[in-house]
C-alpha cells in the first residue's frame, strides 16, 4: 500500500525492553526518514538517512538507534534509555532530500 | 537548527469559505515549504510544496505563498468542503542539512 510498510500496526512492550520497529520500501528511494508524533507536536524527526550505511540523527535521536544496510530498509530501535517512547511513530521515503515524503502507515507504541 | 511555528492550532469555518493557515521558519537558509495533509486514522499526504525561487504556487483550490524576506509561508484554501477537514502540517528544510523540520499542525474543521 503506497510502497512504503510498516510493521506492526501496534507495539506493546514492557518498560526496560527494546523494541525494534520496520520500515521497508519498494520506491527505490535513496532517503529515508523516521518521525515520531505526538498530539499537538507535529512530527519531530529522529533520524534520516540520504544513502545506504549512512545516517544523521534529527532533533530527538536521543533513546533510539537505526540502521541501512540496505536501501529498502530503515529499521528503528528504541531502547530502554529513551524516556518517554509511548507514542506514534512514522517512517517516510523520498527520492533525494527536499522532495516530497511518501509516508507510511505508522506503528503505534505503547509501552507500560 | 530549524524552528517551524504554524497558526492557529486549529480553524472552524463555514463550508464555502476561505481557510488560511500560516508559518514562520527561523533558519534563512530554508529553501524548500512543503504542507501535508492528515486526515483521521491516515498517513500524512503531500498537498503542495514551494521552493525558495518562487513567491506563490496554485493548485486548483490550494494555494501557497511565501516571503522570504519575512520568512513565513501561508497555505490558503478556498471554497472549503467538507472533506477538507483535517490536520495539516508545514515543514520547512534547507540545502545544508536536509532536515525537513515541521510545525505543530492546524486542525481544521468545516461546518457544512
Amino acid at each position: 500500500d503506497g510502497g512504503i510498510t510498516q510493521s506492526p500496526k501496534y507495539l506493546f512492550r514492557k518498560e526496560g525492553q527494546n523494541v525494534t520497529l520496520s520500515c521497508e520500501q519498494n520506491l527505490n528511494h535513496d532517503a529515508m526518514y523516521w518521525y515520531r508524533q505526538d498530539p499537538g507536536q507535529g512530527l519531530r524527526l529522529i533520524y534520516y538517512s540520504q544513502i545506504v550505511n549512512d545516517f544523521q540523527k534529527g532533533d530527538i535521536a536521543e533513546g533510539y538507534s537505526v540502521s541501512r544496510e540496505k536501501k529498502e530498509s530503515f529499521p528503528l530501535t528504541v531502547t530502554s534509555a529513551q524516556k518517554n517512547p509511548t507514542a506514534f511513530y512514522l517512517c517516510a521515503s523520498s527520492i533525494d532530500f527536499n522532495s516530497p515524503l511518501h509516508f507510511g502507515n505508522g506503528t503505534r507504541l505503547t509501552v507500560t | 537548527g530549524e524552528n517551524v511555528e504554524q497558526h492557529p492550532s486549529t480553524l472552524s469555518v463555514q463550508e464555502g469559505d476561505s481557510a488560511v493557515i500560516k508559518c514562520t521558519y527561523s533558519d534563512s537558509a530554508s529553501n524548500y515549504f512543503p504542507w501535508y495533509k492528515q486526515e483521521l486514522g491516515k498517513r500524512p499526504q503531500l498537498i503542495i510544496d514551494i521552493r525558495s525561487n518562487v513567491g506563490e504556487k496554485k493548485d486548483q483550490r490550494i494555494a501557497v505563498t511565501l516571503n522570504k524576506t519575512a520568512k513565513h509561508f501561508s497555505l490558503h484554501i478556498t471554497e472549503t468542503q467538507p472533506e477538507d477537514s483535517a490536520v495539516y502540517f508545514c515543514a520547512a528544510s534547507n540545502s545544508n542539512d536536509y532536515k525537513l523540520s515541521f510545525g505543530a499542525g492546524t486542525t481544521v474543521t468545516v461546518r457544512a
